[in-house]
C-alpha cells in the first residue's frame, strides 16, 4: 500500500497562473517533507522542503504548506513559467532518518 | 562538486542476460540506495546499503540484488533479466540521516529496456 500518494498523475497550468500539487501520506512516524522535480532522462532534484513541526514553507516562488491533521502537503507554484513544467514527486522521511518514500508523482504542464 | 555517477545511461539487454548496473559516489556517504521509476509509481526504492557489505531490501527487491564491496560503490544486478524490469534506475546516496534536500544525493539515471 502506498505511503505517500499524488492522486492527480497530471495537472495542466495557463503561464502566469498557479499550480497547486497536492500529496498525501499515511503514516504518522513521518517527519520531514520534500518536493523533487524531474526532467525525462535527468535524476530528480530538490526543490523544497518542510519540516513536520511548520506548516508552511515558502521559497521564491515555491511555497510547501502542510495540513499535519489531515496528513496532506501541497506545493504552489506562483507565477508558473514554462520552465516549470516536469514531473514532480512529492518525499517523506521517516523519522529514523535515513531513506525516504516517494509519491507517485505529477506531471506539470505550463502552457506558454 | 557532489556527483552519483552512474556509468551506463542507456542499456538495451536481452530477456534472461545477467545485468550490472554501477553507481559511485564521492562523497563519502554511508547510505546507498537504488530505485527504479516508473509512470505512475513513482521511485520505488529496490534496495539501500547503510554501509560497505550490508544491504537492507526496500519496497520491490524481487528480481534484483545488490553488492556494495566498497563505500564509494554500489551495484544493482538482474540476475536474469525480464522484459518487466524495463525501467529508469536511479541511484542515491546520503549521510546516515538525511536531514534536508540537499543531503541526499541522485544520480542522472540509467534507462533499461529488456526485449
Amino acid at each position: 500500500d502506498q505511503q505517500v500518494k499524488q492522486n492527480s498523475p497530471s495537472l495542466s497550468v495557463q503561464e502566469g497562473r498557479i499550480s497547486i500539487l497536492n500529496c498525501d501520506y499515511t503514516n504518522s512516524m513521518f517527519d520531514y517533507f520534500l518536493w523533487y522535480k524531474k526532467y525525462p532522462a535527468e535524476g530528480p532534484t530538490f526543490l523544497i522542503s518542510i519540516s513536520s513541526i511548520k506548516d508552511k514553507n515558502e521559497d521564491g516562488r515555491f511555497t510547501v504548506f502542510l495540513n499535519k491533521s489531515a496528513k496532506h502537503l501541497s506545493l504552489h507554484i506562483v507565477p508558473s513559467q514554462p520552465g516549470d513544467s516536469a514531473v514532480y514527486f512529492c518525499a517523506a522521511r521517516h523519522n529514523a532518518g535515513n531513506m525516504l518514500t516517494f509519491g507517485g508523482g505529477t506531471r506539470l504542464m505550463v502552457k506558454p | 562538486d557532489v556527483k552519483v555517477t552512474q556509468s551506463s545511461r542507456y542499456l538495451v539487454k536481452r530477456t534472461g542476460e545477467k545485468v550490472f548496473l554501477e553507481c559511485v559516489q564521492d562523497m563519502d556517504h554511508e547510505n546507498m540506495f537504488w530505485y527504479r521509476q516508473d509512470p505512475g509509481l513513482g521511485l520505488r526504492l529496490i534496495y539501500f546499503s547503510y554501509d560497505v557489505k550490508m544491504k537492507e531490501k526496500g519496497d520491490i527487491p524481487e528480481g534484483y540484488s545488490v553488492s556494495r564491496e566498497k563505500k564509494e560503490r554500489f551495484s544493482l544486478i538482474l540476475e536474469s533479466a525480464s522484459t518487466n524490469q524495463t525501467s529508469m534506475y536511479l541511484c542515491a546516496s546520503s549521510f546516515v540521516r538525511i536531514t534536508s534536500g540537499n543531503t541526499i544525493y541522485f544520480g542522472e539515471g540509467s534507462w533499461l529496456t529488456v526485449v
